[in-house]
């Protein structure tokens, strides 16, 4: 079994700070890790992946995530907020091996002020 | 462009009421994915289809059925026993490497 847990179902930030967005996941193989986006009343985009290799991964929009095994984390990172980055982002885990399904984190909603 | 196409984008049924969602892919993607949204619950797995004419239940499937006749067809019809049907739907697609690729999502309401 899987599962994601994402931290906080609202996070605020002011437009420049650091934003960071976290991911813990439960898998019992080695995972596929992802971070989607989405604006409201539509589907979601795909920011970033992990699957093997490097463990800093870079996404559009000047996102980045960090796969790290021993937290079982994969944190959300952006340096700099911009205000078109409101929007809501979810994690999601599959495993590595054998067909697999998504298995979403109830999502983090990223509010940015001026 | 290639892509996904879900119709209608808002709909309204009565309850007792059977409605069908429409999902159309010309990605040429084998596996496809019937997730419902709501406020806070993150997304939740109905049903997918790895291949044509088959196809399996995700983690809530009551009160759903699907079909797939056609590599680019993926219909979901909401049944009068689905108790709580009120939910933003998305169709989604599976690449060669993993990821999920979405269409635009169909809000279903109950009146």
């Amino acid at each position: 079994a899987q599962s994601v847990t994402q931290l906080g179902s609202h996070v605020s930030v002011s437009e420049g700070a650091l934003v960071l967005l976290r991911c813990n996941y439960s898998s019992s193989v080695p995972p596929y890790l992802f971070w989607y986006v989405q604006y409201p009343n539509q589907g979601l985009q795909l920011l970033l992946k992990y699957t093997t290799g490097a463990t800093l991964v870079k996404g559009i929009n000047g996102f980045e995530a960090e796969f790290k095994k021993s937290e079982t984390s994969f944190h959300l990172t952006k340096p700099s907020a911009h205000m078109s980055d409101a929007a809501e982002y979810f994690c999601a885990v599959s495993r590595s091996s054998g067909y697999s399904t998504l298995t979403f984190g109830k999502g983090t909603m990223l509010l940015v002020s001026p | 462009d290639g892509g996904i196409t879900q119709s209608p984008k808002y709909l309204f049924r009565k309850e007792g009421q059977n409605v069908t969602l429409s999902c159309e892919q010309n990605l040429n993607h084998d596996a496809m994915y019937w997730y419902r949204q709501d406020p806070g619950q993150g997304l939740r797995l109905i049903y997918y289809s790895q291949i044509v004419n088959d196809f399996q239940k995700g983690d809530i499937a009551e009160g759903y059925s699907v079909s797939r006749e056609k590599k680019e067809s993926f219909p979901l019809t909401v049944t009068s026993a689905q108790k709580n049907p009120t939910a933003f739907y998305l169709c989604a697609t599976r690449t060669g490497e993993g990821e999920l690729f979405f269409g635009e999502g169909s809000r279903l309401t109950v009146l």
